[in-house]
């Protein structure tokens, strides 16, 4: 059974830095390019972040570059979100999802809650 | 960035009911579109990729269409299990952007 499971998630002050896992199970992590997407409460979908199979390539949405940093570890079958100057818009919960090479997100996790508050 | 609006935002239904969304995208997508049902507190669930296949698993009530820049999701026969929020989303660039979210209630 293909697993994500997130982590990492609580309240930070504004300027502050969190670190977000997702670890997986049930199938090749490293096969599989990955992706982080957010909701805010009540809101929508947003699309955050991608990262290759191997690594690279990496993208980010515009309002997250510079202050989020994207990786994995493919021998630990992890993937990771840096999250540092972190602002209030940044409060939602964070999922990590399957890429496809027929271009879908086919695996979510259920996501950890990231709170931007003083 | 491409934006994707999808319509209505709300839709009010009832089980039995033929459903149907509407994605339009501010530039040639090709048929890189899917779909995602979304219940309060879950995780989205893929619905369709390619703008009109199904992954294995997902009801044959559901079908899409379209190509381009218009697209639609239509669920032949509403159950109650598929009151929940929809969204499209387009992988063709990135961003890969999502449309703002249909809402199907009772």
């Amino acid at each position: 059974e293909v697993q994500l499971v997130e982590s990492g998630g609580g309240l930070v002050q504004p300027g502050g830095s969190l670190r977000l896992s997702c670890v997986v199970s049930g199938f090749t992590f490293s096969n599989f390019d990955m992706n982080w997407v957010r909701q805010a409460p009540g809101k929508g979908l947003e699309w955050v972040s991608y990262i290759g199979s191997s690594g690279s390539p990496i993208y980010y949405i515009d309002s997250v570059k510079g202050r989020f940093t994207i990786s994995r570890d493919n021998a630990k079958n992890s993937l990771y979100l840096q999250m540092n100057s972190l602002r209030a818009e940044d409060t939602a919960v964070y999922h990590c999802a399957r890429g496809r090479v027929t271009r879908n997100f086919d695996s979510w996790g259920q996501g950890t809650l990231v709170t931007v508050s003083s | 960035d491409i934006q994707l609006t999808q319509s209505p935002s709300f839709l009010s239904a009832s089980v039995g009911d033929r459903v149907t969304i509407t994605c339009r995208a501010s530039q040639d997508i090709s048929t890189y579109l899917a779909w995602y049902q979304q219940k309060p507190g879950k995780a989205p669930k893929l619905l369709i990729y390619a703008a009109s296949t199904l992954p294995s698993g997902v009801p044959s009530g559901f079908s899409g269409s379209g190509s381009g820049t218009e697209f639609t999701l239509t669920i032949s026969t509403l159950q109650p299990e598929d009151f929940a929020t929809y969204y499209c989303q387009q992988l063709n660039v990135f961003p890969r952007t999502f449309g703002q979210g249909t809402k199907v209630e009772i």
